[in-house]
């Protein structure tokens, strides 16, 4: 079954970068949109950006001056950089998969999510 | 950016009653060329990811109980759950992926009365 699991620190300080890996299993990263999406302590959902199979990107203009989001097919792995982070993103931070065709950019398959808080 | 908004913000409902959510877009998500709705919800229950349960607006996601229906073009959909069991407790999110940034709406609260 696909199954996606987030990795890296649970804390950064403040105007750090933030650095996550989504690793991902029963399916190939040579298909679908790729999606970050956080969400604040007791807050709603925010989409940060997606990265296609192909390598192109879209960003949140939220967040774009900050945001990398890469895709390392060979290890079947999509990843998340933030730069000059503050406590505003502290959250707990999500990658998605998207459904089956082109069009289906709505987010079928989710990781259980990793916290990181921006604190010194 | 489409703006999401919900209505309620929450609600409480009897078990066995029905639930319904109101989501509306600031901007229509209708494609007239494949005549589809952008308009995905999700179900979060706490501690827990969200959870897909329906797409094109009214298209049920596998696995998802058929008490669970979507409806709606344009600028305002409805969530429905027909009879509301222990297990619906959650908040409900509307999304547009018609155009990026993609946004959810806030969120509704549900909870047995």
């Amino acid at each position: 079954q696909v199954q996606l699991q987030e990795s890296g620190p649970g804390l950064v300080k403040p105007s750090g970068t933030l650095s996550l890996t989504c690793t991902v299993s029963g399916t190939s990263t040579s298909s679908y949109y790729w999606n970050w999406i956080r969400q604040p302590p007791g807050k709603g959902l925010e989409w940060i950006g997606y990265i296609y199979y192909s390598g192109s990107t879209n960003y949140n203009p939220s967040l774009k001056s900050r945001v990398t989001i890469s895709l390392d097919r060979s290890k079947n792995q999509f990843s998340l950089d933030l730069r000059s982070v503050t406590a505003a993103d502290t959250a707990v931070y999500y990658c998605a998969r998207s459904g089956d065709s082109s069009n289906s950019r709505y987010n079928v398959y989710w990781g259980q999510g990793t916290l990181v808080a921006v604190s010194s | 950016d489409i703006v999401m908004t919900q209505s309620p913000d929450s609600l409480a409902v009897s078990l066995g009653e029905r639930a319904t959510i109101n989501c509306k877009s600031s901007q229509s998500v209708f494609y007239t060329s494949n005549n589809k709705n952008y308009l995905a919800w999700y179900q979060q229950k706490p501690g827990q990811p969200p959870k897909l349960l329906i797409y094109w607006a009214s298209t049920r996601e596998s696995g998802v109980p058929d008490r669970f229906s979507g409806s709606g073009s344009g600028t305002d959909f409805t969530l429905t759950i027909s009879s509301l069991q222990a297990e619906d407790v959650a908040v409900y999110y509307c999304q547009q992926y018609d155009s990026t940034p993609f946004t959810f709406g806030p969120g509704t609260k549900v909870d047995i009365k």
